[in-house]
């Protein structure tokens, strides 16, 4: 998608264990954002970040930290995953008013 | 998020027009999005209208806006199998994207 790629794509974890979710981008843009997909919720943004070091909260971001050490990765850290976090997890970049989607990483946790 | 509204289902028999409908409140909405989600996938973007306009054709895709009454809809004009699908609603203002619930899209024969 557009030069944007999530790893994994699939995960199961244990509850109480740490989690990192990667997304990368080979265009430079300056904004990225980490949402996840629930049923009934449509998507919901967990964080964003507006360039190298600069990240801010979204409206579901208890439970998650991320981080942005350089401008193509944006990592997504479920500190301690709980059940309520299994979901689908979206990476998107914007770009000239557009934004482009991740294929997006299921995770489960059990 | 609660900010944008759109009905859960639609159903509709192949050929015939598909309309899905939105609200939204925030009246600061520079763009407003329509993504197409199939099973198993990613979003893909539809389209998309600056919010001073009022309507945006794209071959079968039509997008009406009414900024007074924070209204959107896509039509679809002759609904084909391949356009079944989830369909999301979005508003896009200082720099994020918020999403309606999706609306389920069932093209029957």
């Amino acid at each position: 998608d557009a030069g944007i790629t999530q790893s994994p794509r699939h995960k199961v974890t244990e509850t109480g264990t740490p989690v990192t979710l990667r997304c990368h981008q080979t265009e430079n843009h300056r904004y990225m954002y980490w949402y996840r997909q629930d049923p009934g919720h449509g998507l919901r943004l967990i964080h964003y970040s507006y360039g190298v070091k600069d990240t801010d909260k979204g409206e579901v971001s208890d439970g998650y930290s991320v981080s942005r050490s350089k401008t193509e990765d944006f990592l997504l850290t479920l500190e301690s995953a709980t059940s309520s976090q299994t979901s689908v997890y979206f990476c998107a970049i914007s770009h000239d008013g557009g934004y482009t989607f991740g294929s997006g990483t299921r995770l489960t946790v059990v | 998020g609660e900010d944008v509204e759109q009905s859960l289902f639609l159903s509709v028999r192949e050929g015939d027009s598909s309309v899905i409908n939105c609200t939204y409140t925030d009246s600061s909405s520079t763009y407003l999005y329509w993504y197409k989600q199939e099973p198993g996938a990613g979003l893909q973007l539809l389209t998309y209208i600056f919010s001073n306009m009022d309507m945006k054709q794209d071959q079968r895709l039509t997008v009406l806006l009414n900024k007074k009454d924070k209204h959107l809809s896509l039509r679809i004009a002759d609904t084909q199998t391949g356009d079944s699908a989830i369909y999301f609603c979005a508003d896009g203002n200082d720099y994020k994207l918020s999403f309606g619930a999706g609306t389920t899209v069932t093209v029957r024969a």
